[in-house]
């Protein structure tokens, strides 16, 4: 079946640094990739949608200045955490969306990836 | 806009109990409904999903059913194991404004040997 990655699986980072997560998708084509953010016990919520040779598109109340969003190629978005505070850790999962030619439009959940910002 | 409702847990229950979780949803159109499954420490795995009224998805003795009417999937087992304890997530994707996943809050299964 399909497959997506993060990397890292998990990160601790100092307050005011940057951190960067990857999303791949392993044997398809993803033009459209998701980032969610899930606080512990909590549910996913989605953060931006990650458009391939574009700009992503935010959701209401997320900061796309503190979260940038890259997707170069049909197989990787990157999110950028800037200036990362303690208040930005959390469980992040991205997801991707099947829609090359003949997929399936099926989305496909990364691992996560866990930030600690100490 | 969409939305996804679904019972508070945690849900504690002994093997081989009767398990259903509730889910109800409002959406515009039809969406394609889902259950996804999380273990501790791990990311997200869709277990079982349905794209239109009266389909049945079904998984690892997991069933739920698209109900139209009622706008609910809820999410049943006949026998649960120590091994499902999980959160439990329902989701909806819609056909428009660019398939979004849209996710109940979880429910916490703890099942008891």
């Amino acid at each position: 079946g399909a497959v997506v990655s993060q990397h890292p699986s998990w990160v601790i980072c100092k307050s005011g640094t940057s951190v960067k997560i990857e999303c791949r998708s392993l044997d398809f084509q993803a033009t459209t990739m998701f980032w969610y953010r899930q606080f512990p016990k909590q549910s996913l919520m989605l953060m931006a949608t990650s458009n391939e040779g574009s700009k992503a598109t935010y959701e209401q109340g997320v900061e796309k200045d503190k979260f940038l969003i890259n997707h170069a190629s049909l197989t990787l978005s990157t999110l950028t955490v800037t200036s990362a505070h303690p208040e930005d850790s959390s469980f992040y999962i991205c997801s991707a969306r099947d829609q090359g030619q003949g997929g399936s439009y099926e989305q496909y959940f990364g691992p996560g990836t866990r930030l600690t910002v100490t | 806009g969409n939305s996804v409702t679904q019972m508070e847990g945690p849900v504690t229950l002994s093997e081989e109990a009767f398990l259903t979780i509730n889910c109800t949803y409002t959406a515009t159109g039809y969406p394609s409904l889902f259950w996804y499954v999380q273990y501790p420490g791990e990311g997200l795995q869709l277990l079982l999903k349905a794209t239109k009224a009266d389909d049945k998805g079904s998984n690892k003795g997991f069933e739920a059913t698209y109900r139209k009417e009622t706008t609910s999937f809820h999410l049943e087992k006949g026998s649960v194991q120590v091994s499902d304890s999980a959160v439990y997530f329902c989701a909806l994707r819609g056909r428009t404004g660019g398939f979004k996943t849209i996710f109940g809050a979880g429910t916490r299964l703890f099942v008891k040997a």
